[in-house]
């Protein structure tokens, strides 16, 4: 159980164009949802908070114009990177929240994206 | 501002040795922390789970423990194997208002057959 999911697994772009992310909670509702980038040998940085049916948090630094979120349903949240440059190539990955059997919320990551932009 | 480390950095070590994995943590006021693993080019697996109230969660071959107040967690992997070879994260929950977990530097452990 507790199964994440994310479409494209890799996508490769020109710079200009814009790319969209999928993430889907298989097998239970998420309300939460969270995107984050991970560049080479670093740690992941939290990029925002989707939650359903209302607009995303973003965290300090993230432009929202840029990074566009929407969660449309308790399964599925998208990410998409507008007008995508070279220095937005990273790896892309979402999680999504679920009480565990310790009674703490979890988070369940998905599989990651990998963007690549030229 | 909350930030984690995690101590060393990389870590190699021959097959069958018991290693420990550090994460330190600057605010003691968290809701619970967790271990993860992350293969190469891969999404991360949750390994441990610990509550702020506990001192330490057990998982087959691994075991972690939490002292809160000094702000530290201990991934303990015994008899490691050449499977274990990955990257472990230690990430902090902030409080229970939010979800929002802040991610540690990461430890990267080759294990030699």
């Amino acid at each position: 159980g507790a199964v994440v999911s994310q479409h494209p697994s890799w996508v490769i772009c020109k710079s200009g164009t814009s790319v969209k992310i999928e993430c889907r909670s298989l097998d239970f509702q998420a309300t939460t949802m969270f995107w984050y980038r991970q560049f080479p040998k670093q740690s992941l940085m939290l990029m925002a908070t989707s939650n359903e049916g209302s607009k995303a948090t973003y965290e300090q630094g993230v432009e929202k114009d840029k990074f566009l979120i929407n969660h449309a349903s308790l399964t599925l949240s998208t990410l998409t990177v507008t007008s995508a440059h070279p220095e937005d190539s990273s790896f892309y990955i979402c999680s999504a929240s679920l009480e565990g059997w310790t009674g703490g919320i979890e988070q369940y990551f998905g599989p990651g994206t990998r963007l690549t932009v030229t | 501002k909350q930030e984690v480390t995690q101590i060393p950095a990389a870590l190699s070590v021959p097959e069958g040795e018991n290693l420990v994995l550090n994460c330190s943590f600057t605010d003691s006021a968290i809701y619970n922390l967790q271990w993860f693993r992350q293969d190469p080019g891969k999404g991360l697996t949750s390994l441990l789970l610990i509550q702020s109230s506990q001192r330490e969660q057990t998982s087959g071959r691994l075991n972690a423990s939490l002292d809160k107040s000094s702000g530290r967690s201990t991934l303990y992997i015994a008899a490691s194997q050449p499977g274990d070879s990955a990257t472990y994260l230690c990430a902090v929950r902030r409080n229970s208002g939010t979800y929002k977990y802040i991610f540690g530097t990461g430890t990267r452990l080759k294990v030699l057959a």
